[in-house]
């Protein structure tokens, strides 16, 4: 139990479909995180909030639009999506995004598998 | 940039020690050590992070080199439950990145 739960674990949707991924951490933390995760290649950092406030959007594409609406919930909200997106979505969370010295860990949850038909 | 290298699959017999090694040559003087693990089906998991000197916790035991040019995850008993992917990372303050890499996948043979 890491203290951040993701749900739904699997996820499969056409490519006209609306959806949303949901995150939530009961560690107390300020900053929450997506990442993308495909096969055979490195996390990539999708989109950064602190404090409720987006910090960082990695050139996401539109038809991932994230949402915080607190320091403890995080959304993806999913539209329009291609085949190239399935992939592990991953959560994370640490302490506070700017005053890292690079000594916070980032804590994971387990993931949405989402596939696109 | 991945500034971290691994060899990328290692056996250890169960209950014996796991010693993964990674080299970080360029590392600066303000950057962590990090490593975490992935389980198959998982998000990954945080394991031990350290700067210069050596580190222990419930998990595992850091080591990192004097010249701080590479370091080693020492897990003491490793279980059949520590198979896993396992990542070590050099993080650059401030910012949050976490570059994962391809890792070393750990296999525990019984």
């Amino acid at each position: 139990e890491t203290g951040v739960t993701q749900t739904p674990r699997h996820l499969v949707m056409g490519m006209t479909n609306k959806k949303s991924l949901k995150c939530e951490q009961h560690l107390g933390h300020n900053a929450m995180y997506w990442y993308k995760q495909s096969a055979k290649k490195p996390l990539e950092l999708m989109f950064v909030y602190n404090f409720k406030e987006q910090t960082e959007n990695n050139s996401v594409p539109s038809r991932f639009s994230p949402e915080c609406p607190n320091s403890s919930h995080l959304f993806l909200h999913l539209h329009t999506l291609q085949p190239e997106d399935s992939a592990l979505y991953l959560c994370a969370s640490s302490q506070d995004f700017f005053r890292d010295r690079g000594n916070q860990p980032q804590h994971f949850g387990d993931g949405t598998r989402l596939s696109i038909l | 940039d991945a500034k971290t290298t691994q060899p990328p699959s290692m056996d250890c017999a169960e209950g014996r020690a796991a010693n993964l090694p990674c080299n970080h040559s360029t590392i600066s003087g303000n950057e962590y050590v990090y490593w975490y693990r992935q389980i198959h089906s998982q998000g990954p998991q945080y394991i031990i992070h350290g700067l210069k000197n050596n580190e222990t916790n419930e998990m595992a035991s850091l080591i990192i080199t004097e010249d701080r040019k590479s370091s080693t995850l020492i897990l003491p008993h490793a279980t059949l439950r520590d198979t896993a992917v396992y990542y070590c990372i050099v993080r650059v303050p401030p910012g949050n990145q976490f570059y994962f890499g391809t890792g070393t996948s750990l296999t525990v043979i019984p």
